[in-house]
């Protein structure tokens, strides 16, 4: 079985400033994926990043990175230089390779708010 | 252009009625999935369809029924509605089962039941 946990249920940041949003992890799956999404007011589920458990170097897209941490089963995600539009639920994930696996598996999501 | 689509995107109806949900994706993607997203915003996987077969089929209520008519489309239809059925439901779609896949997901269906 896998797990997410996001202990952050709201965060708050400057606007242009960076914030670093915590999600752990538990499988015991040897090959995973861990995916963010953002879900605006709006509703929808926008895809972020993803990074691969055999990945060497951590995952960057644009202002968006994630600090993969892998003794520790962590996969933070870091927004640099924050703007008024990340204003959000972001939702970590992960994907296992084991049987019955083929799902995402969320965590309960982070609430972020930028201020101007 | 929409990837991933589905209607209607707000249901209300009352208890004890039949509904259906329709999805599709323009993706050419092997893989389509329903999730439901509560009150809290957790989202849990209902279903999981590769190359329309059923591969995931988590503890739902048999009330609840997935239908793949092809790779494109995975329609949920649900019985008897109950008022813990009320939530947003979305579809996505991904390539395949692979752990690298991200999944692209529809706008959601906000059901409501009275």
């Amino acid at each position: 079985a896998q797990k997410i946990t996001q202990t952050q249920p709201g965060m708050f940041v400057q606007e242009k400033e960076a914030v670093t949003l915590d999600c752990t992890y538990d499988t015991s799956d040897p090959s995973y994926g861990l995916f963010w999404y953002k879900q605006p007011s709006s509703g929808e589920m926008i895809f972020l990043i993803y990074q691969g458990s055999y990945d060497q170097q951590n995952a960057t897209e644009g202002r968006y990175s994630l600090n993969f941490q892998k003794a520790r089963k962590s996969a933070n995600l870091v927004i640099s230089a924050s703007q008024l539009g990340d204003s959000a639920m972001y939702f970590c994930a992960m994907m296992g390779s084991g049987a019955g696996s083929y799902q995402l598996t969320f965590g309960k999501g982070t609430k972020l708010s930028v201020i101007p | 252009d929409t990837a991933v689509s589905q209607t209607p995107k707000y249901l209300v109806t009352q208890m004890g009625n039949d509904k259906s949900i329709k999805c599709e994706q323009n993706l050419g993607h092997d893989t389509m999935y329903w999730y439901k997203q509560d009150s809290k915003k957790f989202l849990k996987i209902m279903f999981s369809y590769n190359n329309k077969e059923l591969i995931i089929n988590e503890t739902v209520p048999n009330r609840f029924s997935p239908k793949s008519p092809d790779k494109a489309h995975l329609n949920l239809h649900i019985n008897s509605l109950e008022l813990g059925d009320s939530a947003v439901y979305f579809c996505a779609s991904s390539r395949g089962l692979a752990v690298s896949y991200e999944q692209y997901f529809g706008p959601g269906t906000r059901l409501t039941v009275t």
